[in-house]
Protein backbone atom coordinates (compact mmCIF):
# COMPACT_ATOMS: atom_id res chain seq x y z
CA UNK A 1 0.00 0.00 0.00
CA UNK A 2 1.05 3.65 -1.03
CA UNK A 3 2.14 6.01 1.70
CA UNK A 4 0.61 9.10 2.57
CA UNK A 5 2.32 11.77 -0.39
CA UNK A 6 2.55 14.87 -0.70
CA UNK A 7 3.10 17.57 -3.24
CA UNK A 8 5.43 19.26 -3.75
CA UNK A 9 7.95 18.24 -1.88
CA UNK A 10 10.20 22.02 -1.82
CA UNK A 11 8.43 25.29 -2.50
CA UNK A 12 9.98 29.00 -2.48
CA UNK A 13 7.53 31.72 -2.60
CA UNK A 14 7.68 35.39 -2.03
CA UNK A 15 6.09 37.27 0.66
CA UNK A 16 2.88 38.54 -0.19
CA UNK A 17 2.06 35.70 -2.51
CA UNK A 18 -0.60 32.38 -1.50
CA UNK A 19 0.62 28.86 -1.73
CA UNK A 20 -1.58 25.32 -2.18
CA UNK A 21 -0.16 22.03 -0.84
CA UNK A 22 -1.46 19.16 -1.69
CA UNK A 23 -1.44 16.03 0.54
CA UNK A 24 -3.00 12.07 -0.58
CA UNK A 25 -3.65 9.81 2.00
CA UNK A 26 -3.24 6.49 2.08
CA UNK A 27 -5.79 4.59 0.36
CA UNK A 28 -8.92 3.64 2.62
CA UNK A 29 -8.02 6.62 4.73
CA UNK A 30 -11.09 9.15 5.63
CA UNK A 31 -8.96 11.78 7.94
CA UNK A 32 -6.43 14.00 6.72
CA UNK A 33 -4.68 16.49 9.43
CA UNK A 34 -2.27 18.98 8.75
CA UNK A 35 0.61 20.36 11.01
CA UNK A 36 3.19 23.42 10.98
CA UNK A 37 6.79 22.21 11.79
CA UNK A 38 9.56 24.99 12.66
CA UNK A 39 12.80 25.25 14.48
CA UNK A 40 10.95 27.86 17.09
CA UNK A 41 7.46 26.79 17.38
CA UNK A 42 7.89 22.98 17.43
CA UNK A 43 5.27 20.97 15.38
CA UNK A 44 1.38 22.79 15.86
CA UNK A 45 -1.69 21.17 14.69
CA UNK A 46 -3.47 23.40 11.80
CA UNK A 47 -6.56 21.56 11.34
CA UNK A 48 -8.50 18.05 10.40
CA UNK A 49 -10.40 17.02 7.70
CA UNK A 50 -13.20 13.82 7.82
CA UNK A 51 -15.59 13.40 4.90
CA UNK A 52 -14.49 16.52 3.58
CA UNK A 53 -15.74 18.27 6.46
CA UNK A 54 -13.33 20.34 8.92
CA UNK A 55 -13.68 18.41 12.32
CA UNK A 56 -10.62 20.31 14.07
CA UNK A 57 -8.96 23.95 13.61
CA UNK A 58 -5.59 24.69 15.73
CA UNK A 59 -4.85 28.19 16.76
CA UNK A 60 -3.58 29.84 13.07
CA UNK A 61 -5.05 32.92 11.50
CA UNK A 62 -7.75 32.95 8.85
CA UNK A 63 -4.72 33.09 6.08
CA UNK A 64 -4.32 29.01 6.51
CA UNK A 65 -7.29 27.09 5.02
CA UNK A 66 -8.16 23.89 3.83
CA UNK A 67 -10.52 21.39 1.99
CA UNK A 68 -10.79 18.10 1.66
CA UNK A 69 -12.28 16.52 -1.78
CA UNK A 70 -14.65 13.43 -2.17
CA UNK A 71 -12.17 10.95 -2.67
CA UNK A 72 -10.21 12.14 0.78
CA UNK A 73 -7.04 14.27 -1.09
CA UNK A 74 -6.32 17.41 0.76
CA UNK A 75 -5.06 20.47 -0.08
CA UNK A 76 -4.04 23.20 1.73
CA UNK A 77 -3.55 27.14 1.00
CA UNK A 78 -1.74 30.22 2.86
CA UNK A 79 -2.11 33.59 1.48
CA UNK A 80 -1.07 36.74 2.07
CA UNK A 81 2.54 34.64 2.86
CA UNK A 82 4.53 36.16 5.67
CA UNK A 83 8.41 34.94 6.57
CA UNK A 84 7.24 33.28 9.53
CA UNK A 85 5.56 30.97 7.45
CA UNK A 86 8.67 29.33 6.25
CA UNK A 87 8.15 25.51 7.14
CA UNK A 88 8.00 22.10 6.78
CA UNK A 89 4.08 21.20 6.28
CA UNK A 90 3.89 18.03 7.20
CA UNK A 91 -0.32 16.42 6.68
CA UNK A 92 -0.92 12.96 8.25
CA UNK A 93 -3.67 10.23 7.36
CA UNK A 94 -6.36 8.09 9.74
CA UNK A 95 -7.91 5.17 8.56
CA UNK A 96 -11.72 5.37 10.10
CA UNK A 97 -12.53 2.54 12.39
CA UNK A 98 -8.80 1.51 13.33
CA UNK A 99 -6.70 1.95 15.76
CA UNK A 100 -7.71 5.48 17.82
CA UNK A 101 -5.16 8.12 16.43
CA UNK A 102 -2.85 5.82 14.58
CA UNK A 103 -2.23 8.96 12.25
CA UNK A 104 0.52 8.21 9.35
CA UNK A 105 2.39 11.24 8.09
CA UNK A 106 3.69 11.93 5.07
CA UNK A 107 7.55 13.39 4.26
CA UNK A 108 6.08 17.27 4.26
CA UNK A 109 6.18 20.22 1.83
CA UNK A 110 9.19 22.31 2.58
CA UNK A 111 8.23 26.23 2.14
CA UNK A 112 10.28 28.73 1.70
CA UNK A 113 9.24 32.48 1.88
CA UNK A 114 11.83 34.76 0.88
CA UNK B 1 -5.89 22.75 27.02
CA UNK B 2 -2.90 20.25 26.64
CA UNK B 3 0.76 20.69 26.50
CA UNK B 4 3.72 18.67 26.56
CA UNK B 5 7.32 19.20 27.94
CA UNK B 6 9.81 17.23 26.89
CA UNK B 7 12.80 17.79 28.68
CA UNK B 8 15.86 17.60 26.89
CA UNK B 9 16.04 18.91 23.82
CA UNK B 10 19.39 17.37 22.81
CA UNK B 11 20.50 13.98 23.77
CA UNK B 12 24.12 12.88 23.44
CA UNK B 13 24.80 8.97 23.96
CA UNK B 14 27.33 5.98 22.74
CA UNK B 15 26.32 3.59 21.18
CA UNK B 16 25.07 -0.05 23.13
CA UNK B 17 24.91 2.37 25.91
CA UNK B 18 20.79 3.34 27.50
CA UNK B 19 19.01 6.21 26.53
CA UNK B 20 15.87 7.96 28.23
CA UNK B 21 13.54 10.58 27.07
CA UNK B 22 11.76 12.51 29.41
CA UNK B 23 7.95 13.55 28.51
CA UNK B 24 5.63 15.59 31.20
CA UNK B 25 2.22 16.74 29.97
CA UNK B 26 -0.18 18.54 31.41
CA UNK B 27 -3.93 18.19 30.64
CA UNK B 28 -7.50 18.76 32.06
CA UNK B 29 -8.77 15.69 30.49
CA UNK B 30 -7.80 12.37 29.95
CA UNK B 31 -5.53 11.68 26.95
CA UNK B 32 -3.88 9.18 24.92
CA UNK B 33 -0.33 9.44 24.22
CA UNK B 34 2.38 8.39 21.93
CA UNK B 35 5.63 8.67 20.72
CA UNK B 36 6.64 9.17 17.17
CA UNK B 37 10.61 9.64 15.54
CA UNK B 38 11.26 11.29 12.54
CA UNK B 39 14.43 10.91 10.70
CA UNK B 40 16.62 13.48 8.79
CA UNK B 41 14.16 14.80 5.68
CA UNK B 42 11.45 12.43 6.49
CA UNK B 43 8.24 12.69 7.83
CA UNK B 44 6.87 11.21 11.48
CA UNK B 45 6.55 7.47 12.02
CA UNK B 46 4.88 6.09 15.08
CA UNK B 47 7.36 4.66 17.63
CA UNK B 48 4.68 3.44 20.30
CA UNK B 49 1.29 4.29 21.66
CA UNK B 50 -0.76 4.59 25.15
CA UNK B 51 -4.35 4.16 24.56
CA UNK B 52 -5.24 1.91 27.68
CA UNK B 53 -4.35 -1.23 29.76
CA UNK B 54 -0.57 -2.26 30.46
CA UNK B 55 1.26 1.02 31.64
CA UNK B 56 4.30 -0.04 29.80
CA UNK B 57 4.49 -0.29 26.30
CA UNK B 58 7.06 -1.81 24.14
CA UNK B 59 8.11 -1.52 20.41
CA UNK B 60 9.21 -3.60 18.14
CA UNK B 61 12.52 -2.15 17.44
CA UNK B 62 13.63 -2.63 21.27
CA UNK B 63 11.97 0.92 22.64
CA UNK B 64 9.51 1.00 25.16
CA UNK B 65 7.38 3.36 27.21
CA UNK B 66 5.63 3.53 30.72
CA UNK B 67 2.56 6.04 31.45
CA UNK B 68 2.76 7.49 35.36
CA UNK B 69 -0.42 8.95 35.98
CA UNK B 70 0.38 10.05 39.06
CA UNK B 71 3.63 12.10 37.45
CA UNK B 72 1.98 12.33 34.12
CA UNK B 73 4.79 11.22 32.49
CA UNK B 74 5.18 8.72 29.63
CA UNK B 75 9.27 8.36 29.14
CA UNK B 76 11.00 6.67 26.72
CA UNK B 77 13.79 4.12 27.20
CA UNK B 78 16.19 1.39 25.10
CA UNK B 79 18.23 -0.47 26.74
CA UNK B 80 20.84 -0.15 24.11
CA UNK B 81 20.97 1.95 20.79
CA UNK B 82 22.58 1.72 17.75
CA UNK B 83 23.18 4.30 15.27
CA UNK B 84 20.45 3.82 13.45
CA UNK B 85 18.51 5.25 16.36
CA UNK B 86 20.12 8.66 15.21
CA UNK B 87 16.79 10.65 14.90
CA UNK B 88 14.33 13.54 16.54
CA UNK B 89 11.79 12.41 18.89
CA UNK B 90 8.80 13.82 19.73
CA UNK B 91 6.37 12.61 22.86
CA UNK B 92 2.75 13.86 21.87
CA UNK B 93 -0.91 13.39 23.60
CA UNK B 94 -4.27 13.71 22.07
CA UNK B 95 -8.05 14.00 23.84
CA UNK B 96 -9.33 10.62 24.85
CA UNK B 97 -12.94 11.82 24.45
CA UNK B 98 -12.84 14.46 21.47
CA UNK B 99 -13.71 13.58 18.02
CA UNK B 100 -11.05 12.88 15.22
CA UNK B 101 -7.54 13.08 15.27
CA UNK B 102 -5.39 16.20 17.21
CA UNK B 103 -2.39 15.67 18.59
CA UNK B 104 -0.47 17.97 20.49
CA UNK B 105 3.52 17.43 20.64
CA UNK B 106 6.21 18.55 23.03
CA UNK B 107 9.36 20.42 21.69
CA UNK B 108 11.12 17.03 20.49
CA UNK B 109 14.37 15.65 21.87
CA UNK B 110 17.17 14.94 19.41
CA UNK B 111 19.68 11.85 19.65
CA UNK B 112 22.44 11.76 18.70
CA UNK B 113 24.38 8.62 18.56
CA UNK B 114 27.90 7.95 18.86
CA UNK B 115 30.70 5.33 17.92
Amino acid sequence: KAGVTQTPRYLIKTRGQQVTLSCSPISGHRSVSWYQQTPGQGLQFLFEYFSETQRNKGNFPGRFSGRQFSNSRSEMNVSTLELGDSALYLCASTQSGSSPYEQYFGPGTRLTVT
Amino acid sequence: AQSVTQLDSQVPVFEEAPVELRCNYSSSVSVYLFWYVQYPNQGLQLLLKYLSGSTLVESINGFEAEFNKSQTSFHLRKPSVHISDTAEYFCAVSDRDAAGNKLTFGGGTRVLVKP
